[in-house]
């Protein structure tokens, strides 16, 4: 079966300082994965979506940026972070079925 | 650009009842994927049901159904038997089913329900 991982699942970080938020999916191939950001408790932004390595679209110009060194890894990283970054982060997957499905989260509280 | 939209910020249901959750898209396209997505506590997004545009058939899972009404661009959630366990943020979503859309999700602003004993 397949299984999504992230993390860290929380992490505190001040202003300007730099990002890394990981995501693995394991018991697939060549999935589609995707970052979206919660803000608030309420709906979800997609932020990227990558269908294959090296391959990523963004959907909102900010100071995060995203990649996909091996198959089932995606990261989402900022050289700056701000305090409207934060949120809580979500990474998910989909192939064939088109049904994603999500990790955990990550929640990231800028100070 | 579609857009979907969810009108009921808060919804309540006691214990054993029914509770309809409603969901209304905004799309030119003929042919596309309607999800309702769970949100506990824990915050991790849980798949509770999926709609395909090209079926006429409403989908069922379990307590979980849907009344798809295409023409009218609406996807309601009905829970039968409602549970504790169904209190959570309840979010409707829609998914292109063209490729070069890459598969995206866009998602309603949730609809948070309440179950009482």
């Amino acid at each position: 079966s397949q299984t999504i991982h992230q993390w860290p699942a929380t992490l505190v970080q001040p202003v300007g300082s730099p990002l890394s938020l990981e995501c693995t999916v394991e018991g697939t191939s060549n999935p589609n994965l995707y970052w979206y950001r919660q803000a608030a408790g309420r709906g979800l932004q997609l932020l990227f979506y990558s269908i294959g390595i090296d391959q990523i679209s963004s959907e909102v110009p900010q100071n995060l940026s995203a990649s996909r060194p091996q198959d089932r890894q995606f990261i989402l990283s900022s050289k700056k972070l701000l305090l409207s970054d934060s949120g809580f982060y979500l990474c998910a997957w989909s192939r064939g079925s088109h049904t994603q499905y999500f990790g955990p989260g990550t929640r990231l509280t800028v100070l | 650009a579609q857009t979907v939209t969810q009108s009921q910020p808060e919804m309540s249901v006691q214990e054993a009842e029914t509770v309809t959750l409603s969901c209304t898209y905004d799309t030119s396209e003929s042919d596309y994927y309607l999800f309702w997505y769970k949100q506990p506590p824990s915050r991790q997004m849980i798949l509770v049901i999926r709609q395909e545009a090209y079926k006429q058939q409403n989908a069922t899972e379990n307590r979980f159904s849907v009344n798809f009404q295409k023409a009218a661009k609406s996807f309601s959630l009905k829970i039968s038997d409602s549970q504790l366990g169904d209190a959570a943020m309840y979010f409707c979503a829609y998914r292109s089913s063209i490729y070069n859309q890459g598969g995206k999700l866009i998602f309603g602003q949730g609809t948070e329900l309440s179950v009482k004993p």
